[in-house]
């Protein structure tokens, strides 16, 4: 099945810093979305991406989709403590006609220090 | 309720046993999703169901699990003869077919 590399593992930053992470796959991909898990809960979706070279904010978080469509990155501008959580990427890959299971990313684990 | 709804919380049980996991969808929500996470772990896909289409099983790890539906909405995972490798966060999650999951709060559960 299809895999997807997620970088990196985990950060530590600075209240303030800007934040980016990436997500590529051996193989393309028609959807990416990005999901943020705070402990004890279900994963939230953030950011969905449907084009190839979609580039999508909300807030401070900003999205693209890949113009391979094999990769997306996700950035988080001026962090702040609440940020802290993990990131999961997730996708669907092309070709099937429903949007069946998503594949996701081993999640990067974000440390914000005030 | 207004986001999906999974009972219990937490289970504890015994190497052994069968444990039963519920998730109430969103309503409206044609799509079902069962996820396990380990402990620093990703999501593991278990199984879909779409409508009145026959599920995929693929992500099953084993004949000791099964999920079933009924009327298109409640979902039921039981796992039978529980095992320690058992232990894990299970989730569920629908959706309109969109592709945007909702997920629960999860099932935390522990075998003994």
């Amino acid at each position: 099945g299809q895999q997807l590399n997620q970088s990196p593992q985990s950060m530590f930053i600075q209240e303030g810093e800007d934040v980016s992470m990436n997500c590529t796959s051996s193989s393309i991909f028609n959807t990416w979305l990005w999901y943020k898990q705070d402990p004890g809960e279900g994963p939230v979706l953030l950011i969905a991406l449907y084009k190839a070279g979609e580039l999508t904010s909300n807030g401070r978080l900003t999205a693209q989709f890949g113009i391979t469509r094999k990769d997306s990155f996700l950035n988080i501008s001026a962090s702040i403590p609440s940020d802290v959580g993990i990131y999961f990427c997730a996708g669907l890959a092309a070709g099937g006609t429903s949007y069946g299971k998503l594949t996701f990313g081993q999640g990067t684990i974000l440390t914000v220090h005030p | 309720g207004a986001g999906v709804s999974q009972s219990p919380s937490n289970k504890v049980t015994e190497k052994g046993k069968d444990v039963e996991l519920r998730c109430d969808p969103i309503s409206g929500h044609t799509a079902l999703y069962w996820y396990r996470q380990s402990l620093g772990q990703g999501l593991e896909f278990l199984i879909y169901f779409q409508g009145n289409s026959a599920p995929d099983k693929s992500g099953l790890p084993s004949d000791r699990f099964s999920a079933e539906r009924t009327g298109g909405s409640v979902s039921t995972l039981t796992i039978q003869r529980t095992q320690q490798e058992d232990s894990a966060v299970y989730l569920c999650a629908s959706s309109r077919n969109s592709g945007k999951l909702f997920f629960g709060s999860g099932t935390q559960l522990s075998v003994l």
